[in-house]
């Protein structure tokens, strides 16, 4: 079954512990993309990777983490830096030029 | 840097109408223009998109107008019906992929 893929799709954390959301595609897609959505919001992007063992920081960096050592994954760490992690997160993928981005069904983590 | 701005945030229609759903980019770069449907609780899926080599594209209910000279892009939907009830999302590419803020639409029957 060919997609993108997230998980957990829940995800509850304690203050002051990183946590690791996984992001595998199998679409052979180049780009990578992580966004943050939070109620009534828009898309933000916090990081980008275009090829694998690079990656850009988005708008929203700060707090969070990456990193691309292979092209089917993208983890993404979301540190105890992060002052407000509680969020909808979103993960996508693409063919670089202009193409269809697929996403991720999403994980949503609270802080409790 | 790059800033996509999508106006209104909110529209309510009657079954029937029309809407029209706006955005603006920043980035000259930007090539591609894609729109997203996305569903209570789900995620966003791609409902259609043009390129900069094109002005309009229409799919059935649904088009789309890009003006590069004025960096403008819109989504017009006609004959809307309860099921296009949901947030859409703007998008433009350049080197990123950057959405615009959401339009929660909302079709009254």
């Amino acid at each position: 079954d060919g997609g993108i893929t997230q998980s957990p799709k829940y995800l509850f954390r304690k203050e002051g512990q990183n946590v690791t959301l996984s992001c595998e595609q199998n679409l052979n897609h180049d780009a990578m993309y992580w966004y943050r959505q939070d109620p009534g919001q828009g898309l933000r992007l916090i990081y980008y990777s275009q090829i694998v063992n690079d990656f850009q920081k988005g708008d929203i960096a700060e707090g969070y983490s990456v990193s691309r050592e292979k092209k089917e994954s993208f983890p993404l760490t979301v540190t105890s830096a992060q002052k407000n992690p509680t969020a909808f997160y979103l993960c996508a993928s693409k063919w670089e030029r202009d193409t269809e981005a697929f996403f991720g069904q999403g994980t949503r983590l609270t802080v409790v | 840097g790059e800033n996509v701005e999508q106006h209104p945030s909110t529209l309510s229609v009657q079954e029937g109408d029309s809407a029209v759903i706006k955005c603006t980019y920043s980035d000259s770069a930007s090539n591609y223009f894609p729109w997203y449907k996305q569903e209570l609780g789900k995620r966003p899926q791609l409902i259609i998109d043009i390129r900069s080599n094109v002005g309009e594209k229409k799919d059935q209910r649904i088009a789309v107008t890009l003006n590069k000279t004025a960096k403008h892009f819109s989504l017009h939907i006609t004959e809307t019906q309860p099921e296009d009830s949901a947030v859409y999302f703007c998008a433009a590419v350049g080197g990123k992929l950057i959405f615009g803020q959401g339009t929660e639409l909302s079709v009254k029957p």
